[in-house]
């Protein structure tokens, strides 16, 4: 079956550290998505993708980084410039951009040691 | 910019007792709006969407929402909760069309607890 593949599920990070986070989908979806999910603030958009090679800041991307060398991968890059890193994320991936349909992750959760 | 508003961070009832968890948007035309639900640790499953027409939309689950324009609203209801729908509920938007890059905007969410 198709869907998206997140990994590691949980991830340690020591504090000045960069760490990648793997999003891989084979649904053949255009566009892909990363997501900050934090208690009680909902989901906030990183970046966003809609073709190869190229990508978009979202609401929250200063200490983050990603690439889109692959339709199928997306993976996101925690930087060390990022101060407050602990949450768990999401990426997720649409057909279109028209906005009618998403598959999520079963996402990846990060804290600093 | 568009928002989404759940008022409700954490509502409690009793299993089998009716549900409505709330939402309001904030937006110039009429947007694409979603509900999803997450267990702790999982990702989103999708319980519902609204695009046009008819405006009560049915979901998995036993849920159904309806939309009212006059009210920027989306509220998602159940008759009759189960244990089992105890988790935490996303209600989100997207503006209609092409032009948007598909960003789903999401409210803070409404965490669910069932009394047996």
């Amino acid at each position: 079956d198709g869907g998206i593949t997140q990994s590691p599920k949980y991830l340690f990070r020591k504090e000045g550290q960069n760490v990648t986070l793997s999003c891989e989908q084979n649904l053949n979806h255009d566009a892909m998505y990363w997501y900050r999910q934090d208690p009680g603030q909902g989901l906030r958009l990183i970046y966003y993708s809609q073709i190869v090679n190229d990508f978009q800041k979202g609401d929250i991307a200063e200490g983050y980084s990603v690439s889109r060398e692959k339709k199928e991968s997306f993976p996101l890059t925690v930087t060390s410039a990022q101060k407050n890193p602990t949450a768990f994320y999401l990426c997720a991936s649409s057909k279109g951009v028209t906005g009618r349909g998403y598959t999520f992750g079963s996402g990846t959760r990060l804290t600093v040691v | 910019a568009q928002s989404v508003t759940q008022p409700d961070i954490h509502i409690t009832v009793s299993e089998g007792a009716s549900l409505e968890l709330r939402c309001n948007y904030s937006y110039g035309a009429t947007p694409y709006l979603f509900w999803y639900v997450q267990s702790p640790g999982q990702g989103l499953q999708l319980l519902l969407k609204y695009f046009s027409g008819d405006t009560l939309v049915q979901g998995i689950k036993g849920f159904e929402a309806e939309f009212k324009r006059s009210q920027s609203s989306f509220n998602l209801r159940k008759p009759s909760v189960h244990w089992s729908d105890a988790a935490e509920y996303f209600c989100a938007v997207v503006k209609a069309g092409g032009t948007s890059y598909g960003k789903l905007t999401f409210g803070q969410g409404t965490i669910l607890t069932v009394h047996p």
